[in-house]
């Protein structure tokens, strides 16, 4: 077990529906990222979170948005669903640190979109 | 851009028949360079972080090294459950984020 949380386990919705995951980190740890895991693609770096503040963006999609709130969950929001959005998400946290930190990675959502 | 590569795609073995996964990257300024194991369905299990050329990193039957080109992660007389996929990832000068290979999937048949 990693520390890391995330809710749902599965969730399976429609074509242009907006969905949202949520996450917690691990104790004291202040960095939240979100992942993406397809078949084809790999894992692939969403966005960073870090205390409150949006630190880092990689290939989020315009209909992708993502907070942290001040108790440090975050929540990942997806809206206008298509269906090659289906894929695992997975949140991350790490501790800051000047060297590379470790991210401890969550059990993930898996997102089904028909 | 930064880039890792691992081969192979997949590998099957018998029960302690040791061998090697390859990690090849590409990094400007490399912050760390990181091995998870991933279960099916499930996240990603840290496992080591190697953060300058010749460091090496072990763990039960589990060697992880590193060059300043690629990673090696070494797996010593295996068991059936160390059947997963294998992830290496690095993490660049000025980034937090990590890029992550493809994979190599490691089957160990009893």
């Amino acid at each position: 077990d990693s520390g890391v949380t995330q809710t749902p386990k599965h969730l399976i919705t429609a074509t242009g529906q907006r969905v949202t995951l949520r996450c917690s980190p691990r104790s004291g740890d202040l960095s939240v990222y979100w992942y993406q895991q397809s078949l084809d693609q790999g894992l692939q770096f969403l966005i960073q979170y870090y205390n409150g503040e949006e630190r880092a963006k990689g290939n989020i999609l315009e209909r992708f948005s993502a907070q942290q709130f001040p108790d440090l969950h975050s929540e990942l929001n997806l809206s206008s669903l298509e269906l090659g959005d289906s894929a695992l998400y997975f949140c991350a946290s790490s501790a800051t640190g000047t060297r590379g930190a470790e991210q401890f990675f969550g059990p993930g959502t898996r997102l089904t979109v028909l | 851009e930064d880039q890792v590569t691992q081969s192979p795609e997949a590998l099957r073995l018998q029960e302690g028949e040791s061998s090697s996964l390859n990690c090849s990257y590409t990094v400007s300024g490399l912050r760390g360079l990181f091995w998870y194991r991933q279960d099916p369905g499930k996240g990603p299990e840290f496992l080591f972080t190697l953060y300058s050329a010749g460091e090496e990193k072990e763990k039960e039957r589990l060697k992880a090294t590193l060059t300043k080109k690629e990673s090696f992660l070494h797996i010593t007389a295996p068991k059936p459950e160390d059947s997963a996929t294998y992830l290496c990832a690095v993490q660049g000068e000025g980034a937090q984020k990590l890029v992550f290979g493809q994979g190599t999937r490691l089957t160990i048949n009893p």
